[in-house]
């Protein structure tokens, strides 16, 4: 079984101001990571995934995370925010050839003028 | 984009009522997820369906849960008897067949009063 852990519940951050959202796993099998935005009254959009190959992955909207396996994290990181990042961001990891994904609590980014 | 398509978007019902969730999944893929959050909570797997039979479900999804692929395109989940605790936003989600990406609906939120 897989689980999640999203520290930080909410993130405040100035316009222009880089974010990291932070994101660790537990697993005993190996895994792929997902990142998802849930905008305000709207469903989960995929941000991005590790699958395999680089570490380093990009998503939409200019975000990346880093799949980090020493540490079992996979932080997602935008160098400057806008007004429109503004949503609840979930961590998600499946085991590979297991579809079901297992979700974290989530952390509410609030981007300030 | 294709999409995944629920209805209704909200559905209040009485307690001890059956309701049935609705989604149209994309039209080639081939598994299909139900999640719900509850509000404030994370996101959880309900059930997943592959090839006409549920392939794997959660301790939530008890007996009084079903799912069904009444025809090509429609996909159910259906509450026999809700309960308050019922409460919450249900997310349907299907995947292409590699399994490797979920496209999410935009959620029915079911209030149970």
């Amino acid at each position: 079984a897989q689980s999640v852990t999203q520290l930080d519940s909410q993130v405040p951050v100035f316009e222009e101001a880089p974010v990291e959202l932070r994101c660790n796993y537990s697993s005993s099998v190996s895994v792929y990571l997902f990142w998802y935005v849930q905008y305000p009254n709207q469903g989960l959009q995929l941000l991005l995934k590790y699958l395999s190959g680089s570490t380093l992955v990009k998503g939409i909207n200019g975000f990346e995370a880093e799949f980090n396996k020493s540490q079992t994290s996979f932080h997602l990181r935008k160098p400057s925010v806008h007004i429109s990042d503004t949503a609840e961001y979930f961590c998600a990891v499946s085991g590979q050839g297991n579809e079901k994904l297992t979700f974290g609590t989530g952390t509410r980014l609030t981007i300030i003028p | 984009e294709p999409e995944v398509t629920q209805t209704p978007s909200h559905q209040v019902t009485q307690m001890g009522q059956e309701v049935i969730l609705r989604c149209v999944p994309i039209s080639n893929h081939l598994y299909f997820y139900w999640y719900r959050q509850i509000l404030g909570q994370k996101v959880e797997f309900l059930v997943s369906f592959y090839n006409n039979e549920i392939s794997e479900k959660s301790e939530i999804f008890d007996d009084q849960f079903s799912v069904e692929r009444p025809d090509g395109s429609n996909f159910t989940l259906k509450i026999r008897s809700t309960k308050l605790e019922d409460s919450a936003m249900y997310f349907c989600a299907s995947s292409e067949p590699s399994g490797k990406k979920l496209f999410f609906g935009s959620g029915t939120q079911l209030s149970v009063l």
